[in-house]
């Protein structure tokens, strides 16, 4: 199966840091992504990590382990626009089609 | 911008009816992916289309169907159009699976409301 989980709401403060986890079944293991969704707007990509361990891009970073099945995006420093969903995504076992999470909605307050 | 783009924005039927939904992939990309994304839900995979061919299908019924042309720009028709059809339509364009990452670059979708 490719159940994804990760919680539905968060709320942090602006200039704070904030930890999004996803959890998915490890069978077939493909990569996992991290896409970014605005209300009304297209998911964009953030990251993909297909090894363990923190990848750093600017104030985002993402984190994998596969033994354990657990993945969480890492946010810093953060800013008003941030808030948007956050989509946790696993291609299928064979092929790139991807199972995404029901995305964790982030809301930035003052 | 991801060079991904969809029409139209927004659409309204009625129950029964039939839609054609169209997507232009970004320049290099030879594989399209459409999704259905209802109101505080994660997309759900329909189909993929590779060389104009279905490379793998959702869960979803055989009234929704698709086509690529050789272009790569593909559509997605839906017939018999129910109410549960009331979504956010997203495609998305990449390279052929293999490519390293195969990252997968959306559209700004089509906002479809059956009525």
């Amino acid at each position: 199966g490719q159940n994804i989980d990760q919680p539905t709401e968060m709320t942090a403060t602006e200039g704070a840091i904030v930890q999004i986890n996803c959890t998915y079944q490890t069978s077939g293991f493909n990569g996992l992504f991290w896409y970014q969704q605005h209300a009304g707007e297209a998911p964009t990509f953030l990251s993909y990590n297909v090894l363990d361990g923190l990848e750093e891009k600017g104030r985002f970073s993402s984190f994998l382990s596969r033994s354990k099945g657990y993945s969480y995006l890492l946010l810093k420093e953060l800013q008003m626009k941030d808030s948007a969903s956050y989509l946790c995504a696993k291609p299928g076992a064979g092929s790139y089609q991807l199972t995404f999470g029901k995305g964790t909605k982030l809301s930035v307050i003052p | 911008e991801t060079g991904v783009t969809q029409s139209p924005t927004h659409l309204i039927k009625t129950r029964g009816q039939q839609v054609t939904l169209r997507c232009s992939s970004q320049s290099g990309h030879n594989t399209v992916s459409w999704y259905q994304q209802a109101l505080g839900q994660g997309p759900q995979f329909i189909f993929q289309y590779y060389r104009e061919e279905e490379n793998g299908r959702g869960n979803f019924p055989p009234r929704f169907s698709g086509l690529q042309f050789p272009n790569y720009s593909s559509e997605l028709n839906v017939n018999a159009l129910e109410l549960d059809d009331s979504a956010l339509y997203l495609c998305a364009s990449s390279l052929p699976s293999g490519t390293a990452k195969n990252i997968q670059y959306f559209g700004a979708g089509t906002r479809l409301s059956v009525l």
